[in-house]
């Protein structure tokens, strides 16, 4: 079965250094991943995805991700952390059945 | 700004009542779609509708039914309220087959509290 992993349950960082969320999926073939962030009492928000070709994605507010499949890896990157990116940042993966499976979150703490 | 939208961001109902969650999209999507989040578990499938009159359960179904009359609106429904059940849930939706293109859109959320 397909599922994502995400290792780190809270991450802190101070403002203005760099940043890496880690993420983990377990598919068969070639995945579809998507990366989503939620502000305190929001719904989710996607940040940006990976269907197919190059491996590294930009999304909104400054974030990247590579794609690597030899690591079954998704990780999520940012070179310099803003107080506002402080939120709950999910990774998901597209199942066989066509619907969203996600991670279960981690927390973004960001220190001034 | 296409939306989805929760009609309540917060609700308090007493164990045993019958609690309507109400979910509406403007974007014509065909797929829609109502989660649980919980800390430490993140977010869990309860229900989804591919079509107006269709639905299937998800991961977590026990305990809650839907409904979708119109396209654009899926409920979700808990017949007897418990204080398990106190969540955040949140409803989205996608267009065509699934996911694939653009993922989901999500509404704000209704932190449901049963007392």
């Amino acid at each position: 079965a397909q599922s994502v992993t995400q290792p780190d349950i809270h991450i802190t960082v101070s403002e203005g250094a760099s940043l890496e969320l880690r993420c983990n999926y377990s598919y068969g073939a070639t995945p579809y991943l998507f990366w989503y962030v939620q502000s305190p009492g929001q719904g989710l928000q996607l940040l940006l995805k990976y269907f197919s070709g190059d491996t590294l994605v930009q999304g909104i507010k400054g974030f990247e991700a590579e794609f690597k499949r030899s690591q079954s890896s998704f990780n999520l990157r940012k070179p310099s952390v803003h107080w506002s990116d402080a939120a709950e940042y999910f990774c998901a993966v597209v199942s066989n059945t066509d619907k969203l499976i996600f991670g279960t979150g981690t927390r973004l703490q960001v220190f001034p | 700004d296409v939306k989805v939208t929760q009609s309540s961001r917060y609700l308090v109902k007493r164990t045993g009542e019958k609690v309507f969650l109400e979910c509406v999209q403007d974007m014509d999507h065909e797929n829609m779609f109502w989660y649980r989040q919980d800390p430490g578990l993140g977010l869990r499938l309860i229900y989804f509708s591919y079509d107006v009159k269709m639905k299937e359960k998800g991961d977590i179904p026990e305990g809650y039914s839907v409904s979708r009359e119109k396209k654009e609106r899926f409920s979700l429904i808990l017949e007897s309220a418990s204080t398990n059940q106190t969540s955040m849930y949140l409803c989205a939706s996608s267009s065509g087959t699934g996911p694939s293109s653009d993922g989901y859109t999500f509404g704000s959320g209704t932190r449901l509290t049963v007392v």
